[in-house]
């Protein structure tokens, strides 16, 4: 088990470019979830897919952001265009199943900085 | 709607000490509880749950109680050790699998 797999581990990129960010989830995990992690906000719950459908998109902040998730194996987060208030550390999560007690595995973040 | 509410930190205990980290909780339903735990660097790892009330998770020598009544879910843990310095979140799931984590507190120690 390799675990959720985040790519790139850092960003730098300057104010108006496009970046997107990479997740492989854990194989046969029916959910996939991007968080974003700031000291102002916490963690902050952006999307959400089931089976590759968007599920809950009330978390993206604004028009800047869209999730896909073509197959099962791959999901991307895109912002564009993007700006210095979107640095971060954006994690995606995987989960097997529905039930409650399902607890979520973690990749080891992206780190986004936008000058 | 569901919240966390975690105490502020951060919590900085020499090497030994004992550990609790208060949370508190709301929900509509019925929800599963959890704390998480973020090393430096990396994502956020489960590091205990419990499923219904007066369920005690336990892991890696930390425990914590399912309390409905209080509802709440605090973290000890008897003995602290260097590395345990860590950021630790609790963090609730309603059937609706949203998992809604508190601020995170964040616990240094000293040896």
């Amino acid at each position: 088990d390799a675990g959720v797999i985040q790519s790139p581990r850092h960003e730098v990129t300057e104010m108006g470019q496009e970046v997107t960010l990479r997740c492989k989830p854990i194989s046969g995990h029916d959910y996939l979830f991007w968080y974003r992690q700031t000291m102002m906000r916490g963690l902050e719950l952006l999307i959400y897919f089931n089976n590759n459908v968007p599920i809950d998109d009330s978390g993206m902040p604004e028009d800047r952001f869209s999730a896909k998730m073509p197959n099962a194996s791959f999901s991307t987060l895109k912002i564009q265009p993007s700006e210095p208030r979107d640095s971060a550390v954006y994690f995606c999560a995987s989960s097997p199943w529905t039930g409650v007690n399902s607890p979520l595995h973690f990749g080891n973040g992206t780190r986004l900085t936008v000058t | 709607g569901d919240s966390v509410t975690q105490m502020e930190g951060p919590v900085t205990l020499s090497e030994e000490a004992f550990l609790t980290i208060n949370c508190t909780y709301t929900a509509t339903g019925y929800p599963s509880l959890f704390w998480y735990v973020q090393y430096p660097g990396e994502g956020l790892q489960l590091l205990l749950k419990a499923t219904k009330a007066d369920d005690k998770g336990s892991n890696k020598g930390f425990e914590a109680t399912y309390r409905k009544e209080t509802t709440s879910f605090h973290l000890e843990k008897g003995s602290v050790q260097v590395s345990d310095s860590a950021v630790y979140f609790c963090a609730l799931r309603e059937y609706g699998n949203k998992l809604v984590f508190g601020a995170g507190t964040i616990l240094r120690v000293k040896s």
